[in-house]
C-alpha cells in the first residue's frame, strides 16, 4: 500500500492565484483530514471528512474549500492565495474517529 | 480550552544516554493520546496510541506511558537514527470535530 499520497510536493503561488492540493489514500479509510503546519506551532486542522460527500470545517478553514466525491480522494482548494497561507500542508486519514491518523508527505506552499 | 504542552522544546543526548520527553495535556474528556515522530521534510509517522491512565506501549527503544495529566515518551539507549521531532496529540470526546490537538513537539538530537 502507498498509504497517503500528496501532490505537488512544492509550489510557489503569487498573491491572488488559486490552486488545488491533491490527496489520495489507498487504505479504504472513511475519515480524511487536512492540516497546516507553521514553524513553532502545532498542526492545525483545516477541514475534515467522515465519508464521501460529507465534509466539515476544522479550526482554521477560512480561505480554503474541500470536496469528497470518493473514499480515496480529498482535494484542498485555495482560492485567492494570500501570504498567510504560506505553510506546509498535510493530508491524513484514519479508519474511524479516535483511531490513529496516517499522514502524507506534505506540500510546501509559498505565496509571494 | 483543550491544550497540549510538550517539554523540553529541544533535547540533545549522547548515543546510549536514556531520557524522557514530556507531554502535559488539558482536555475535557480524553478519547486518546497519540505520539508521532516527524523527520525533517516528512509527514508525521504514527508511533503509539494510549487510551487510559496506566496504559503503556513499547516499540524498540521507545516506551510511552500515560497518566491523567501527562504522558511520557521514554527513550532507552538512543541511537543517532532516533533523532527527529516527537509530536504529542490528544483527541477529546466532546463535540463533532474530529480534531487532534497537537503540541509543538520536542526536537531530539542524538550524537554518536
Amino acid at each position: 500500500n502507498a498509504g497517503v499520497t500528496q501532490t505537488p510536493k512544492f509550489r510557489i503561488l503569487k498573491i491572488g492565484q488559486s490552486m488545488t492540493l491533491q490527496c489520495t489514500q489507498d487504505m479504504n479509510h472513511n475519515y480524511m483530514y487536512w492540516y497546516r503546519q507553521d514553524p513553532g506551532m502545532g498542526l492545525k486542522l483545516i477541514y475534515y471528512s467522515v465519508g464521501a460527500g460529507i465534509t466539515d470545517k476544522g479550526e482554521v478553514p477560512n480561505g480554503y474549500n474541500v470536496s469528497r466525491s470518493t473514499t480515496e480522494d480529498f482535494p484542498l482548494r485555495l482560492e485567492l492565495a494570500a501570504p498567510s497561507q504560506t505553510s506546509v500542508y498535510f493530508c491524513a486519514s484514519s479508519w474511524d474517529r479516535g483511531y490513529e491518523q496516517y499522514f502524507g508527505p506534505g506540500t510546501r506552499l509559498t505565496v509571494t | 480550552e483543550d491544550q497540549v504542552t510538550q517539554s523540553p522544546e529541544a533535547l540533545r543526548l549522547q548515543e546510549g544516554e536514556s531520557s524522557s520527553l514530556n507531554c502535559s495535556y488539558t482536555v475535557s474528556g480524553l478519547r486518546g493520546l497519540f505520539w508521532y515522530r516527524q523527520d525533517p521534510g516528512k509527514g508525521p509517522e504514527f508511533l503509539f496510541t494510549l487510551y487510559s491512565a496506566g496504559e503503556e506501549k513499547e516499540k524498540e527503544r521507545l516506551k510511552a506511558t500515560l497518566t491523567k495529566k501527562e504522558s511520557f515518551l521514554h527513550i532507552t539507549a538512543p541511537k543517532p537514527e532516533d533523532s527527529a521531532t516527537y509530536l504529542c496529540a490528544v483527541m477529546n470526546y466532546g463535540g463533532a470535530t474530529n480534531k487532534l490537538i497537537f503540541g509543538t513537539g520536542t526536537l531530539l538530537a542524538v550524537q554518536p
